[in-house]
Parts: structure tokens; sequence; C-alpha cells
């Protein structure tokens, strides 16, 4: 099956620091997700991103779909950006795999 | 605005018990999923379903098995449960294979 790898495994910033989240997948994808996963555990959606860019306030994303990675912008940063970021793929249709997740630390 | 809902925030079952796991989309969409969530191994799919009746099984379907009687509902079920299945379970929906998908708040089991 398709391989979704994350990196980094952790992120510790200050607040007001900028970072770039990757995610790479080894086979042709029909869409890619961003997600937030809030300390209650609820999945939070971020972007829907199959290729190209997108911004939203201080977050953007750009998936590259021909070179099979996409990234996640999140400029300064707050503490309450702190949780595990996760992408995910889907593909053969009706199937959605995960990533392993960036887990982001931001400090005050 | 798609709302997924599960049954239950938190439970706690014995050991042998069935328990069932409840999950109702309103957006009419086509797609359903079932994770669990484990420290260290991310999310990892045990079925998902792409229309009422039909189940395809995901990574680690043992021990588990699904019911898609109607569209909006998806239910988990562990025939006899172990604690090995004490986990964070997830459900998803999105209106095709290619649409976005949205969650659910999850269900944290635990099994004494």
């Amino acid at each position: 099956g398709i391989q979704v790898e994350q990196s980094p495994p952790d992120l510790i910033l200050q607040e007001g620091a900028n970072s770039t989240l990757r995610c790479n997948f080894s086979d042709s994808v029909n869409n890619l997700q961003w997600f937030h996963q809030n300390p209650w555990g609820q999945l939070i959606n971020l972007f829907y991103i199959p290729s190209g860019t997108k911004q939203n306030g201080r977050l953007s994303a750009t998936t590259v779909a021909t070179e099979r990675y996409s990234l996640l912008y999140i400029s300064s940063s707050q503490t309450t950006d702190s949780g595990v970021y996760f992408c995910a793929v889907a593909y053969n249709n009706n199937d959605m795999r995960f990533g392993a997740g960036t887990r982001l630390t931001v400090k005050p | 605005d798609v709302k997924v809902t599960q049954s239950s925030r938190y439970l706690v079952k014995r050991t042998g018990e069935k328990v069932f796991l409840e999950c109702v989309q309103d957006m009419d969409h086509e797609n359903m999923f079932w994770y669990r969530q484990d420290p260290g191994l991310g999310l990892r799919l045990i079925y998902f379903s792409y229309d009422v009746k039909m189940k395809e099984k995901g990574d680690i379907p043992e021990g588990y098995s699904v019911s898609r009687e109607k569209k909006e509902r998806f239910s988990l079920i562990l025939e006899s449960a172990s604690t090995n299945q004490t986990s964070m379970y997830l459900c998803a929906s999105s209106l095709t294979g290619q649409a976005e998908a949205f969650f659910g708040q999850g269900t944290r089991l635990t099994v004494v």
C-alpha cells in the first residue's frame, strides 16, 4: 500500500517563530488533507489540497503532486498552534491513509 | 457545516463484552471510515465503507466488524472486547473517495 511519511516527528518552537512541516507520499493520490489534532483528540480540518497552494491566515499549504510531497507552513506561531499535525492521502478512490504526524510544541 | 457525531466520548467496558461504537453523519456522504489511534502509531484504518451494506477491510480489521445498514450510520463492533483494544477510536466521512473528509470527536475506549 501507499506510504505516507511526515517530518520532522517532533518540533519545538518559541512563540513567534515560523515552521515548515513536510509530508511525502509514495504513489499518486486523489487528494491530500492536513489536520490539526487538538488536546481533546478532535481532528480539525486545515486544508484540502490535492495540488497547488492555499492560505488561511497564518497557515498555508503547498502540494506538488507530481513530486509526491506537501508542505504546511505556520508563520508567527502561537501557543495555541501546539498539537499534532497529520497529513492524510486518498488513493484508489475510497481509501484514506495517514502519516504518523508531527508533534508541535510552541513555548511562550 | 458537516457534522459527524460519535455516540460516546468516553467508554469503559469489561473484557469479553460485545461493544458497539456508533457514528452518524448528516451530509449524505458515501464514504465512512473507522480508525484507531495509539501513541506512537498514528491513525490506523480498521474498516471503511463506500456505500450502504458495502465494507472494505483496512490495515487492522482483526477483532472488529462493522455494519452500515443506513447511509448516515456506520457502526464499529468489538465482538469480544480485549484489553489490547483499549484505544482512541475515530470515525470520519467524505462525500466521495476524493472529497474532503470530516471527523467525529473520537471515543476513548478502555477495556478492563
